[in-house]
């Protein structure tokens, strides 16, 4: 199993650019998450899903796009990127998102917005 | 949005020391509390998930305790190494179906 994976590694945008990022698993969860880790603030829910075709927002969902049409992957998209979204980003996935299920995260995307 | 917060926001030890830091989060509404270890250019890694008052986790040389009524778990590292250097992260699900997390407790174990 790859687990969770992220893709690109590094980004860099100009305001204004969009962009994807890209999250993928293959331990068939249906509960996965987008999170963003900025310094001294912890990581903070961007949006979540229950399963394919249902999303919800989480903390801060401001200028930030989901959808889920697979169990598998997790697009987060950027519509038009501000130099307050410069930070890095985690996906996560877990089994059935219930209170208990352990969490598993990609390995990141650092996105610099210029 | 919960209130998770945790205290100290960074320690260094001295290799073999034994040390501690907390998570508080609110009492109400409490369903469970996990710890994450999250080492520099990694992933945070599953620690502990704890749900019930007194509940009480071990892992090697660390363990975890939960008070539920009062709304804090401690985090203990018995004999620091090195390679216990990471950020611990503790995270408190909610009724909303989501993890907060706190800020995190950066450790640093000196040789």
């Amino acid at each position: 199993n790859a687990g969770v994976t992220q893709t690109p590694k590094f980004q860099v945008l100009k305001t204004g650019q969009s962009m994807t990022l890209q999250c993928a698993q293959d331990m068939n969860h249906e509960y996965m998450s987008w999170y963003r880790q900025d310094p001294g603030m912890g990581l903070r829910l961007i949006h979540y899903s229950v399963g394919a075709g249902i999303t919800d927002q989480g903390e801060v969902p401001n200028g930030y796009n989901v959808s889920r049409s697979t169990t598998e992957d997790f697009p987060l998209r950027l519509l038009s990127a501000a130099p307050s979204q410069t930070s890095v980003y985690f996906c996560a996935s877990s089994h059935s998102g219930t209170a208990t299920d352990t969490q598993y995260f990609g390995p990141g995307t650092r996105l610099t917005v210029l | 949005i919960l209130n998770v917060e945790q205290s100290p926001q960074s320690l260094h030890v001295q290799e073999g020391d034994s040390t501690n830091f907390t998570c508080s989060f609110p009492s109400s509404n409490f369903y469970a509390l996990h710890w994450y270890r999250w080492e520099t250019a990694k992933s945070p890694e599953a620690l502990f998930v704890m749900t019930l008052n007194g509940d009480e986790k071990k892992k090697g040389r660390i363990s975890a305790t939960l008070n539920t009524k009062e709304g804090y778990s401690y985090l203990y590292i018995k004999g620091s190494q090195p390679e216990d250097s990471a950020t611990y992260l503790c995270a408190c699900w909610g009724s909303a179906r989501q993890l907060t997390f706190g800020s995190g407790t950066q450790l640093t174990v000196l040789p």
